[in-house]
């Protein structure tokens, strides 16, 4: 069965700073790799996912994830974080049964402090 | 723009009352999800249907069940709520028709904070 999993629940940086979120996947097929973003009180939104067409990925507000396999790793990243990125991110992998189910990490809060 | 929408933003409810959480979808999208999302435990699959009247078992079903007679609709039911069922619920819908992993984007509703007292 496919996992992930994201170290460190809290994460707190700089405004400006790079912002590095990590996640590590156990799959036994190639993955499906997302990352969701979920804004106090919201729902979650998709960040951007990893599909197999190009190991670096962008999405939107400026963040990027690096498929690694070697590393089974899908970190997401942010060259210069805004107050705005203040969230909880989502790791989660596509599963292999039916209906495009996904599994996911139990979550990272980004905060970004002045 | 898909837009995914539940009931109640917050619900409290008693110990031992049955308790129906909506969930809408106006994108006719084949899947549909349920999850509960608590502190430290990310989000767990509770109900999934993949077609209208079809339901499976996601990874914590105990103390719940689903109802889907339209498609754009998908109802978590607490039959007899307990505390321990106190949590954050959100629905999400997607399309894929696919078998097996998919590349599908799950689009999420607000969720609803139940509070069982």
């Amino acid at each position: 069965a496919q996992s992930v999993t994201q170290l460190g629940s809290h994460v707190s940086v700089s405004e400006g700073a790079l912002v590095l979120l990590r996640c590590n996947y156990s799959s036994s097929v190639p993955p499906y790799l997302f990352w969701y973003v979920q804004y106090p009180n919201q729902g979650l939104q998709l960040l951007l996912k990893y599909t197999s067409a190009a190991t670096l990925v962008k999405g939107i507000n400026g963040f990027e994830a690096e498929f690694k396999k070697s590393e089974t790793s899908f970190h997401l990243t942010k060259p210069s974080a805004h107050m705005s990125d203040a969230a909880e991110y989502f790791c989660a992998v596509s599963n292999t049964g039916t209906a495009s189910k996904l599994t996911f990490g139990t979550g990272t809060r980004l905060q970004v402090t002045l | 723009d898909v837009k995914v929408t539940q009931s109640s933003r917050y619900l409290v409810k008693r110990t031992g009352e049955k308790v129906f959480l909506e969930c809408v979808q106006d994108m006719d999208h084949e899947n549909m999800f349920w999850y509960r999302q608590d502190p430290g435990l990310g989000l767990r699959l509770i109900y999934f249907s993949y077609d209208v009247k079809m339901k499976e078992k996601g990874d914590i079903p105990e103390g719940y069940s689903v109802s889907r007679e339209k498609k754009e609709r998908f109802s978590l039911i607490l039959e007899s709520a307990s505390t321990n069922q106190t949590s954050m619920y959100l629905c999400a819908s997607s399309f894929s028709l696919l078998q097996g992993a998919s590349t599908d984007t799950q689009y999420f509703g607000p969720g609803t904070r139940l509070t069982v007292l």
